[in-house]
């Protein structure tokens, strides 16, 4: 069973770009979540998808950040304009169900902003 | 306010020995608790679970103790491997209101000595 998947896996831009980041979830997966791991902490939840709906973002940054997942499979995430304290991994994960307990992870897009 | 608390960034134990990582929380509603690993350039992968109506779940080596009126879980890992190596983070979860959503904590850098 393929994982979750992630691209890029590097990304290094200067403050005031956009970037944008990509995660394809493990086949069947209704639920998608994006995380923020600045170095030093644990993931914190940004943004969970159910299907292609939108279950909880309340600690998305939604002046700068946005997400979706057009068709319920992939989702995209980006940042525009960026800040230096952006700079952080993000991480991709999903499950099959809100309350299945597990979630896979992918590796992540660890982001530089300069 | 930290929900998942990992008080201690980092612990070294000779290969063999027993690891103990330690894991409190504050929010009384988390009724599942789990343990990730995550190795240096990959996303953290699923360890172990335990759900609030149990005390103790083992899988192997690896042994996750709740205390549910201190608010302490702990994973001890029996014996330790230098495989073992990496960044264990300790998660919670509500089943009630929270969609699922895992509250992680800093994480615990485990090194195992030869």
């Amino acid at each position: 069973e393929a994982g979750v998947a992630q691209s890029p896996r590097y990304k290094i831009i200067e403050k005031r770009q956009s970037v944008a980041f990509w995660c394809n979830p493990i086949s069947g997966h209704a639920t998608l979540y994006w995380y923020q791991q600045i170095l030093g902490q644990g993931p914190k939840l940004l943004i969970q998808f159910q299907n292609n709906g939108v279950v909880d973002d309340s600690q998305l940054p939604k002046d700068r950040f946005s997400a979706e997942r057009l068709k319920g499979v992939d989702s995209t995430l980006k940042i525009q304009p960026a800040k230096l304290e952006d700079s952080a991994v993000y991480l991709c994960a999903s499950s099959q169900s809100p309350l299945s307990g597990e979630q896979f992870f992918g590796p992540g897009t660890r982001l530089t902003v300069l | 306010d930290q929900q998942v608390k990992q008080n201690s960034p980092s612990l070294s134990v000779q290969e063999g020995r027993i690891s103990i990582l330690n894991c409190d929380y504050t929010n009384s509603m988390f009724d599942y608790f789990l343990w990730y690993k995550k190795y240096p350039a990959e996303g953290p992968t699923f360890l172990i679970s335990i759900s609030s109506i149990k005390d103790k779940n083992e899988d192997g080596r690896f042994t996750v103790f709740l205390n549910k009126s201190a608010k302490h879980l702990s994973l001890h890992i029996v014996p330790s491997q230098p495989g073992d190596s990496a960044v264990y983070f300790c998660a919670a979860s509500a089943s009630q209101g929270s969609q699922g959503n895992l509250i992680f904590g800093k994480g615990t850098k485990l090194s195992v000595k030869p």
